[in-house]
Order: C-alpha cells, then sequence, then structure tokens
C-alpha cells in the first residue's frame, strides 16, 4: 500500500539555524499538508499546498516557515532561524482530491521530531 | 473555527472489554477522521466517516453528521490498541486542514 514518507525521523538543531524538513507524498495525490505536535498536545494544522501553491495557512505558519515542491515527488518545510518553541513532532500529510466523496482521506507520515537545543 | 471535543480524556481498560470513544463537533464537516496515534507517534488512520457507519475488524465508527457527532467502537480490548485516538475534522471546501480533537487515551491492561 502506497504511503508517505518523511525524513529524517529525528532532527536536532542549535536555535536560530535553519531547518528542513522532507516530505514524499503518495504519488498520485494533489493535495499536501504539514501538521505539527507539540509533545503531549494535540495535533495542529500548518499549512496545505495544491497546484504548486499555498492553499490555506494557519496562525501558526508565519514568516519563518516556508514551503515548496522542488521537484515531482518531494514537500519540504524549511524553518528559517529556529526557536525553542519550535520543538516538535511534523507530520506531513496528503489527499488525493478533498472536494470529491471518498477521496478526502489524509494520509499521514510517521512523522520528523525535532528538538531545537 | 470549528470546535471538536473527545471523550472521555483518559480510558483504562482490561484487555477484553469494550470500548466507546465520541467526539463532537461545533458546524457541519464534509471530512471525518479518526486515527490512533501508537506509542512512536506515528498516527495510523482508522476511518474516514464523514457520515454513517464503518466496520473493519474489531472496531467500527459512526457519525451522526446532523447531530454532529461520532462514535468510534472497539470491540475485545488488545494491549495494542493502547494510545490516543484522535477525531479530525474539516468543515470547509478546498484543501483546508484538519482540526483535530485534544484525542481519549486509551490504556489496555493484560
Amino acid at each position: 500500500e502506497p504511503e508517505v514518507t518523511q525524513t529524517p525521523s529525528h532532527q536536532v538543531t542549535q536555535m536560530g539555524q535553519e531547518v528542513i524538513l522532507r516530505c514524499v507524498p503518495i504519488s498520485n495525490h494533489l493535495y499536501f499538508y504539514w501538521y505539527r505536535q507539540i509533545l503531549g498536545q494535540k495535533v495542529e494544522f500548518l499549512v496545505s499546498f495544491y497546484n504548486n501553491e499555498i492553499s490555506e495557512k494557519s496562525e501558526i505558519f508565519d514568516d519563518q516557515f516556508s514551503v515548496e515542491r522542488p521537484d515531482g515527488s518531494n514537500f519540504t518545510l524549511k524553518i528559517r532561524s529556529t526557536k525553542l518553541e519550535d520543538s516538535a513532532m511534523y507530520f506531513c500529510a496528503s489527499s488525493l482530491n478533498p472536494g470529491l466523496a471518498g477521496r478526502g482521506t489524509q494520509y499521514f507520515g510517521p512523522g520528523t521530531r525535532l528538538l531545537v537545543l | 473555527g470549528i470546535q471538536v471535543e473527545q471523550s472521555p480524556p483518559d480510558l483504562i481498560l482490561q484487555e477484553g472489554a469494550n470500548s466507546t470513544l465520541r467526539c463532537n463537533f461545533s458546524d457541519s464537516v464534509n471530512n471525518l477522521q479518526w486515527f490512533h496515534q501508537n506509542p512512536w507517534g506515528q498516527l495510523i488512520n482508522l476511518f474516514y466517516i464523514p457520515s454513517g457507519t464503518k466496520q473493519n475488524g474489531r472496531l467500527s465508527a459512526t457519525t451522526v453528521a446532523t447531530e454532529r457527532y461520532s462514535l468510534l467502537y472497539i470491540s475485545s480490548s488488545q494491549t495494542t490498541d493502547s494510545g490516543v485516538y484522535f477525531c479530525a475534522v474539516h468543515s470547509g471546501g478546498g484543501a483546508d486542514g484538519l482540526t483535530f480533537g485534544k484525542g481519549t487515551h486509551l490504556i489496555i491492561q493484560p
């Protein structure tokens, strides 16, 4: 069964450094998402991406965050200057077409656990 | 935005017991998903169920969209069912992100 993959599984970085989290969505999916989960809390939506542009973003997704689909398979989340409070699990997800009945299921990757020191 | 409330927040059961987890939401939805987060942090998709009833083995789910709630049933619990169960909804059109509840933390004791 196709699945969403993410790399790295864990990343430790120093405050102020840039990090890039990578995701390979399911190959025929059209919509891509990033979420984060601070330890012990609920999962929070960051951004959705469709047709090579941001479709929607939450209040969390400020100017230090950016997303990109650099080629036909990868989807990346960049955090420009990390802060201590960016420490969290970051999940990538993809879906086929949320506008069509039965095609909106979002499939989540295994996550990247980011620790900012 | 849409509010998602899950209950109970914590549940401890013996192996073999049955359980019902509830998700209430504050607005009409066009996507509702149930996830199981295992001890390694992975989010496992259980059901896509904006309305109706579905079953998958020992798990089943029912969403009553008109009354804005969904139920997840787990029968004959096993220790591997332990973890956090999240309900997540999407109320708008297009590629809006899912809004998650705070989850139900389920512990199945042998």
